[in-house]
């Protein structure tokens, strides 16, 4: 199993341009989340999915949309990025939907993500 | 409003140390705290966690205290060795079914294990 997986690895934008993270998920897990880590700031939620076909905001959602393709995957697009996105993104998954609150979240490896 | 406050932002210490990191929570429906390890270039992973009914967890070296009536829980690292040398974030959820398992993450601490 790959678990998590994350693309790009790596992404330099300009201002004003748009982009999606893609991550997929191969665990049949029902929630996914998406999260932004910054120097000192922890890892903050930007969008969760409980389940297929539900998707909520976080902590930190302006400038970001996203997409629950399917079971498996879980999209994040920028329509226009700033420099204030300038980041690394982690997708996460869990069993979810009714499991414990101990469910466990698997992270991916991450985006790192500069605008300029 | 930051609802876990971890500290300290960073850690040094010597081979076979024992380093302490500390959280605390101000929400009272918490109910699971996690603690997850992170490498540099890699994603978050779980190393440990605890269920407010109990006040101590012991994995291998790793070891957390839970102070229910304080609202804090600490990690501690017994023997430490270089390649505990990692960020370490204390987390928090609350039960209550389906998109409740949010976890509220800690801003991490950096601990460096001197050889």
């Amino acid at each position: 199993n790959a678990g998590v997986t994350q693309t790009p690895k790596f992404q330099v934008l300009k201002t004003g341009q748009s982009m999606t993270l893609q991550c997929a998920q191969d665990m049949n897990h029902n929630s996914m989340y998406w999260y932004r880590q910054d120097p000192g700031m922890g890892l903050r939620l930007i969008y969760y999915s409980a389940s297929e076909g539900t998707t909520d905001k976080g902590e930190v959602p302006n400038g970001y949309n996203v997409s629950r393709l399917n079971k498996r995957e879980f999209s994040l697009r920028l329509e226009s990025a700033a420099p204030s996105q300038t980041s690394v993104y982690f997708c996460a998954s869990s069993v979810g939907a009714g499991g414990a609150p101990t469910d466990t979240q698997y992270f991916g490896p991450g985006t790192r993500l500069t605008v300029l | 409003q930051q609802q876990v406050k971890q500290s300290p932002q960073s850690l040094i210490v010597q081979k076979g140390g024992i380093p302490i990191i500390n959280c605390a929570y101000e929400n009272t429906a918490f109910d699971y705290f996690p603690w997850y390890q992170q490498f540099p270039g890699k994603g978050p992973a779980l190393l440990i966690a605890i269920r407010p009914d109990v006040s101590e967890k012991k994995e291998g070296r790793f070891t957390i205290s839970f102070n229910k009536s304080a609202k804090q829980f600490s990690l501690h690292i017994m023997d430490s060795q270089p390649g505990d040398s990692a960020t370490y974030f204390c987390a928090a959820s609350k039960g209550g079914g389906g998109s409740n398992y949010k976890l509220t993450f800690g801003k991490g601490t950096l601990l460096t294990v001197n050889p």
